[in-house]
Order: structure tokens, then C-alpha cells, then sequence
């Protein structure tokens, strides 16, 4: 039972760089997203998708691109690495179609992102 | 607009004493509340979370939070700390007309032996 995978857990990279973080989830959840955690900050939406082909910003996009071409897969492009985007990158996912009330959020575990 | 206010970036105290996080949230019409636990380099999972009915609600690990909807809070406490229980933890709120969770900023707990 995997749940939500992110990969990889660790990765420095230098500033202009490009990479992508890895996310998949095999319980067949339409909605995927990826939050960054920074001290005393909590979480904050980057991007969101509600399913297949569908994908929308959040609250911090600007930096990073996602697509959404199967259910299982959310992968996060960091186009152009910044020292500002230093941070735990998590991805999460949940049902859709049922109300907040009635699903529960899975995060995976986290992907520790340093830019010198 | 939504917002979580956690009260203290870190809570300390000892083994077998209470503890008590702190969480007031601003909504202009009935929420749906949560607690979420990070243990250390892990990802967040869900401790209780209110939607309707009940307003105390209990959660895993013998955490419960009340929802007051007078003081608009949803503390969390659980009567005798275990140093398993140190971790961070957020509370999350999110309002029926959309699917999106706001996040306060987290309360680091620390167990005293």
C-alpha cells in the first residue's frame, strides 16, 4: 500500500538550475497538489489539479510548473531555481468528488529542496 | 478572507502533563476543522478533524479537540504527554464552498522528561 510517493527526498541544486519532483498515488485520486513548508510559515498551495489534463495555481505558483497527464502522476517543475525556493516540497492528494467533510488529505513524505 | 492563527511556534512541556495548541480561525460561515501531526523528516497525517454534529472530537493517540464557535477555537489537547508525542503540529481550515485548506503556521511540541 504506497500511498502517496514523492521523489526524491533530498536534492541540492545550484541557482538557474532546472528539476522536477516526482509524485505519484496509486488510490486513484482525482485531486493532487503540492504545498511548500517553510519555518513558521505552515504550508502554502503551489499548484492544484482536480484531475487528468486539469491543473490550476495556488497560493505561491509563480517559479514552478506542474501537469497532470494521468491520475496517478503530479510531477513539479522548478523552472529556474532560486535560494528563495529552499524548502520542504509535500504532495498531497485526496477523492474529489467527495465533500472535504467525507476524505481525508495523504501527504507523502516530503522532499528536502536546497538551492545554493 | 480564511485565516488560522496557532497560538506559540513551540510548546513545551513535561512528560504526563497536559497538553494544550492553541488554534482560532477567522470564517464568515461554519468550517470544517482539522489537526494534522508531523513527526520528525515525515510527511503531515491527519490527528481529528470537525465537519458537523459533535462538537468535541476525539483523534488519534488520545488527542481530542472542541470546536467554540463563540470563540471561534478548536484547541487540542490531550490530558498526559508521552515524548512519542513531540512533533509539529497544524491546525487546518476549510470552508465547504471550496476544497482548499488553510494552514496555521504550526506549534512545535516538546516533551520534557
Amino acid at each position: 500500500n504506497a500511498g502517496v510517493t514523492q521523489t526524491p527526498k533530498f536534492q541540492v541544486l545550484k541557482t538557474g538550475q532546472s528539476m522536477t519532483l516526482q509524485c505519484a498515488q496509486d488510490m486513484n485520486h482525482e485531486y493532487m497538489s503540492w504545498y511548500r513548508q517553510d519555518p513558521g510559515m505552515g504550508l502554502r498551495l503551489i499548484h492544484y489539479s482536480v484531475g487528468a489534463g486539469i491543473t490550476d495555481q495556488g497560493e505561491v505558483p509563480n517559479g514552478y510548473n506542474v501537469s497532470r497527464s494521468t491520475t496517478e502522476d503530479f510531477p513539479l517543475r522548478l523552472l529556474s531555481a532560486a535560494p528563495s525556493q529552499t524548502s520542504v516540497y509535500f504532495c498531497a492528494s485526496r477523492k474529489y468528488r467527495a465533500n472535504i467533510s467525507g476524505n481525508t488529505i495523504y501527504f507523502g513524505e516530503g522532499s528536502w529542496l536546497t538551492v545554493v | 478572507a480564511q485565516s488560522v492563527t496557532q497560538l506559540g511556534s513551540h510548546v513545551s512541556v513535561s512528560e504526563g502533563a497536559l497538553v494544550l495548541l492553541r488554534c482560532n480561525y477567522s470564517s464568515s460561515v461554519p468550517p470544517y476543522l482539522f489537526w494534522y501531526v508531523q513527526y520528525p523528516n515525515q510527511g503531515l497525517q491527519l490527528l481529528l478533524k470537525y465537519t458537523t454534529g459533535a462538537t468535541l472530537v476525539k483523534g488519534i493517540n488520545g488527542f481530542e479537540a472542541e470546536f467554540k464557535k463563540s470563540e471561534t477555537s478548536f484547541h487540542l489537547t490531550k490530558p498526559s504527554a508521552h515524548m512519542s508525542d513531540a512533533a509539529e503540529y497544524f491546525c487546518a481550515v476549510s470552508e465547504e464552498s471550496n476544497y482548499q485548506l488553510i494552514w496555521g503556521a504550526g506549534t512545535k511540541l516538546i516533551i520534557k522528561p
